[in-house]
């Protein structure tokens, strides 16, 4: 299924780096998320875009800077993290459809802090 | 604060033996409820979910999932499974607000199915 793509799948990076995730939907969606999946602790929601306007920020570190251009692109811009920070970071995309919105996801991007 | 509770962080099964995994919610409101499932590799991809009517929920590769209210409880089964199946499996339930649905994840499963 390629309905939601993400770029890189793997990035090593320092933590005086920058470098930035990119994720694009081909669904039609209008509404578009990044979650955290690190290991032994369940998914967490850290940022949600709706119509292109960001709508939660889940109380993520400000090293953590999301950017939504338009509805079919996320991006989430990295800079001077931590080795906690490692993990799998997924992307998602909805239809916006009230309680009975369906969100799906893109493969992620596998991120090693050193 | 609305919690999903996964009791089984481990499953080892042999094929064709049957599968229940559990899922508890707490959230007293209306929840819809879904089943998402992430094989080796793979990106997570939606199982089944349950928005409202019949509370047996039929999904795809012949999963199913029985939504109880009276125990919050929203559990996967399989009659007979196969080494495919060999995943991890998170339940979810949607907090709705604000125009948009907030995914709250379990912890997840992992199946690992021996031939």
């Amino acid at each position: 299924e390629t309905g939601v793509t993400q770029t890189p799948r793997h990035l090593v990076m320092g933590m005086t780096n920058k470098k930035s995730l990119k994720c694009e939907q081909h669904l039609g969606h209008n509404a578009m998320y990044w979650y955290k999946q690190s290991a032994k602790k369940p998914l967490e929601l850290m940022f949600v875009y709706s119509l292109e306007e960001r709508v939660e920020n889940n109380s993520v570190p400000s090293r953590f800077s999301p950017e939504c251009p338009n509805s079919s692109h996320l991006f989430l811009h990295l800079h001077t993290l931590q080795p906690e920070d490692s993990a799998l970071y997924l992307c998602a995309s909805s239809a916006r459809q009230g309680p009975t919105d369906t969100q799906y996801f893109g493969p992620g991007t596998r991120l090693t802090v050193l | 604060a609305q919690s999903v509770s996964q009791h089984n962080h481990h499953v080892i099964l042999s094929e064709a033996a049957s599968l229940e995994l559990g899922c508890n919610y707490s959230y007293g409101g209306t929840v819809n409820l879904f089943w998402y499932v992430q094989y080796p590799g793979q990106h997570l991809q939606l199982l089944l979910k349950y928005f409202s009517g019949d509370p047996l929920v039929k999904g795809i590769k012949g999963f199913e999932a029985e939504f109880i209210k009276s125990k919050f409880s929203f559990n996967l089964r399989k009659p007979s499974v196969q080494w495919s199946d060999t995943a991890e499996y998170f339940c979810a339930v949607t907090l709705f607000s604000g125009g948009y649905n907030k995914l709250i994840f379990g912890a997840g499963t992992r199946l690992a199915v021996h031939p």
